[in-house]
C-alpha cells in the first residue's frame, strides 16, 4: 500500500523560506511523478508543480516560478518542496500527491491517486 | 493558466442525481482527455474519483461518472447518499507540462 507521509506544521516569518518533505513508502519511486498542491484557508486547490524523480525533471506553475524549488532524493524516496520569499498569502495546507506515469511515458494522463496528509504552513509576523 | 470554472454549489436529495460542470478552454479541457475529479471532505486530503475524463479508480462507486463535451467536463453523482456531501474539484492538463484545478463545488445532500 503506497503511502505519502509529510513533515509537520511550520510557522514562518514573512520573507523567509519553508521546506516541506514528502516520504513515499510501499511503491517504486521510478513509476510516478509527485505533484505539490496547496489549499489556502477556505479556498480551492492550486497546483504548484511536480517532479519526475526518475528523470530529476521539474515543472512549476507560472505563478510560482522563481519562488518554488522541488527536489527528490531517490535513495530515501523523499520529495521536497521549498517555497521562498514567503508572504501571508502563502498560509495554506500543502499536499504532495502521486501521479502514476502512463505506459506511453506521459506523466499527465492519470489523476493524483495517492495524497499525503497535508502540511500546514502559517506565515505570520 | 487560469483556473477552470465550476459552480460554487450544487445540491440534491438522497437518491437523486446531480451533475457538476467544469468549464475550461481549448487549451486545457478541450485539448486533452486528461480531466480528473476529486472529492474532499472537510479537514481531509482530496480523493481521486475520476481520471482521464471518465475512468473510475478501483473502489470508487459506479454512482460516480464523468464525461466531456468540447471545453466542458462534467461529474454526475447518481443515487445521492449522505456521504457524498463534500467539495468536488476538477483538474485538467493545460499544456506546457502544467495542470490546472477548478475553483471547487460544494455538494449538499438535502
Amino acid at each position: 500500500q503506497v503511502q505519502l507521509v509529510q513533515s509537520g506544521a511550520e510557522v514562518k516569518k514573512p520573507g523567509s523560506s519553508v521546506k516541506v518533505s514528502c516520504k513515499a513508502s510501499g511503491g517504486s519511486f521510478s513509476t510516478y511523478t509527485l505533484s505539490w498542491v496547496r489549499q489556502a484557508p477556505g479556498q480551492g486547490l492550486e497546483w504548484m508543480g511536480r517532479i519526475i524523480p526518475v528523470l530529476a525533471l521539474t515543472h512549476s506553475a507560472q505563478k510560482f516560478q522563481g519562488r518554488v524549488t522541488i527536489t527528490a532524493d531517490k535513495s530515501s524516496t523523499t520529495a521536497y518542496m521549498e517555497l521562498s520569499s514567503l508572504r501571508s498569502e502563502d498560509t495554506a495546507v500543502y499536499y504532495c500527491a502521486r501521479v502514476p506515469i502512463a505506459v506511453d511515458g506521459s506523466w499527465d494522463s492519470y489523476g493524483m491517486d495517492v495524497w499525503g496528509q497535508g502540511t500546514t504552513v502559517t506565515v505570520s509576523s | 493558466q487560469s483556473a477552470l470554472t465550476q459552480p460554487p454549489s450544487a445540491s440534491g436529495s438522497p437518491g437523486q442525481s446531480v451533475t457538476i460542470s467544469c468549464t475550461g478552454t481549448s487549451s486545457d479541457i478541450g485539448g486533452y482527455n486528461y480531466v480528473s475529479w476529486y472529492q474532499q471532505h472537510p479537514g481531509k486530503a482530496p480523493k481521486l474519483m475520476i481520471s482521464e475524463v471518465s475512468k473510475r479508480p478501483s473502489g470508487v462507486p459506479d454512482r460516480f461518472s464523468g464525461s466531456k463535451s468540447g471545453n466542458t467536463a462534467s461529474l454526475t453523482v447518481s443515487g445521492l447518499q449522505a456521504e457524498d456531501e463534500a467539495d468536488y474539484y476538477c483538474s485538467s492538463y493545460a499544456g506546457n507540462n502544467a495542470l490546472v484545478f477548478g475553483g471547487g463545488t460544494k455538494l449538499t445532500v438535502l
